[in-house]
């Protein structure tokens, strides 16, 4: 069975600072990660995604996030946030054969200008 | 916390057959749910937005006919999927959006795994 930590519930940052949300999981088989964002008032969104290869996944709205797999972790990181980066985000983790999509709980980021 | 229990958590049925899946939100109260559908290697993707009381919002392509929502109370929604096709088959989510004294904000279903036949 897989697991997912976020522990950071809410993370305040001021605008244009460096923010990274953490994501812990656990698992007894190989897994893909995912970071999802909800704006508020909207459903859920990929915000981007391993599956294999590079360890290092970007996404076209400047966050990044690093498979380390023997820190069993999947941390999100943006250099410079923007006000338009208030949201919540969902670290999530599935097996490969799919049989079920963990979330976690997910972090509130609150950009404050 | 907010706790969303889905049933059933895997279902087969036949072609041609209709399934209904549950979302009960167990210690708050939801009157919103979300109904998400995923292929493998794929995101989520939002299929309706289910409101207590009111008739679903739902997304581009998705079929309002095939996919009926539910959400008659302020604990429960669900989706049917009615004359199921093998296409259909999916893992499909959902979640509630906590609101009231205690704001847990949004929080998910363990999902079930429809496999049409």
């Amino acid at each position: 069975a897989q697991s997912v930590t976020q522990l950071d519930s809410q993370v305040p940052v001021f605008e244009e600072a460096p923010v990274e949300l953490r994501c812990n999981y656990s698992s007894s088989v190989s897994v893909y990660l995912f970071w999802y964002v909800q704006y508020p008032n909207q459903g859920l969104q990929l915000l981007l995604k391993y599956l294999s290869g590079s360890t290092l996944v970007e996404s076209i709205n400047g966050f990044e996030a690093e498979f380390n797999k023997s820190q069993t972790s999947f941390h999100l990181r943006k250099p410079s946030v923007h006000i338009s980066d208030t949201a919540e985000y969902f670290c999530a983790v599935s097996d490969h054969s799919y049989d079920k999509v963990i979330f976690g709980p997910g972090t509130s980021l609150s950009v404050i200008p | 916390g907010a706790v969303v229990s889905q049933h059933p958590s895997r279902v087969i049925c036949k072609s041609g057959t209709s399934v209904k899946i549950e979302c009960r939100s167990l210690d708050f109260q939801a009157t919103t749910m979300f109904w998400y559908r995923q292929f493998p290697k794929q995101s989520l993707m939002l299929m309706a937005t289910s409101n207590e009381g009111s008739k679903a919002t739902y997304e581009q392509g998705v079929e309002k006919d095939k996919f009926l929502i539910n959400h008659a109370s302020l604990t429960l929604s669900t989706l049917t999927v009615t004359s199921a096709h093998p296409e259909d088959s999916s893992f499909y989510i959902c979640s509630a959006w906590a609101t009231g004294g205690l704001n847990y904000g949004y929080t998910f279903g363990s999902g079930t795994r429809l496999t049409v036949v």
